[in-house]
């Protein structure tokens, strides 16, 4: 299996700041994902961060707003840019390790921004 | 382009009763996941189904896979109030570990 932890559990920002958070997997992935979740609504794919590469970005999403890291094979970090009230959501990091096919999910971060 | 239907998206049911949530999606996949979520609370997996007929069990939760019709479900027997939660199921897109989410089943079990 793998463990996932989140940073930060929750923040409340003003608009037009800008929040990292990071994602740390207890074992070496290939692929890790960003997910958002709004108010009330399932999950949508943000991007696919991989190692050594630039991440992938889904239709709607882009790099400026949304920009990722992925220095090593445990670790990754979505910037959430220049926040308006319409990016209060909570974001989830998932992955999925090579011994299995489960996918696992991150606790979230839970982001309001006011 | 792959989607994915859950229905129904509210499910009341009285303990003891049984009832089943569908998902249902558009393009071949080779991969479905159901997942659960309780309120402020991240995803927990509750199965993985990779083949055609392939039928998976945990507790009061039976998962089938139906890969012809692009059809799951997820049957609860017997509902306890402890399955009280929002239910989702994910496909997986193409040759790839990218999930897209049904709208989920918001599920209350009631005494």
């Amino acid at each position: 299996s793998a463990v996932i932890s989140q940073k930060p559990s929750r923040d409340i920002c003003q608009r037009g700041t800008s929040l990292t958070i990071q994602c740390q997997v207890d074992s070496q992935v290939t692929m890790m994902f960003w997910y958002r979740q709004q108010p009330g609504q399932s999950l949508t794919l943000i991007a696919t961060a991989n190692q050594g590469s630039e991440a992938t970005y889904e239709s709607g999403f882009v790099i400026d707003k949304f920009p990722i890291s992925r220095p090593n094979l445990t670790f990754s970090t979505l910037t959430v840019s220049n926040m308006s009230p319409e990016d209060s959501s909570i974001y989830l990091c998932s992955t999925r390790t090579d011994l299995s096919y489960e996918q696992y999910f991150g606790p979230g971060t839970r982001l309001t921004v006011t | 382009e792959l989607k994915v239907e859950q229905n129904p998206l509210f499910l009341s049911m009285q303990e003891g009763k049984n009832y089943t949530i569908y998902c249902n999606y558009s393009t071949t996949s080779d991969r479905l996941y159901w997942y659960r979520q309780d309120p402020g609370k991240s995803l927990e997996s509750l199965f993985v189904l990779l083949s055609n007929g392939a039928v998976k069990q945990e507790g009061r939760l039976m998962a089938s896979l139906d890969t012809k019709a692009r059809l799951s479900t997820l049957h609860i027997t017997a509902a306890v109030h402890d399955l009280s939660a929002t239910y989702f199921c994910a496909v997986v897109s193409g040759n790839t570990d990218k999930l897209i989410f049904g709208t989920g089943t918001r599920l209350q079990v009631f005494p």
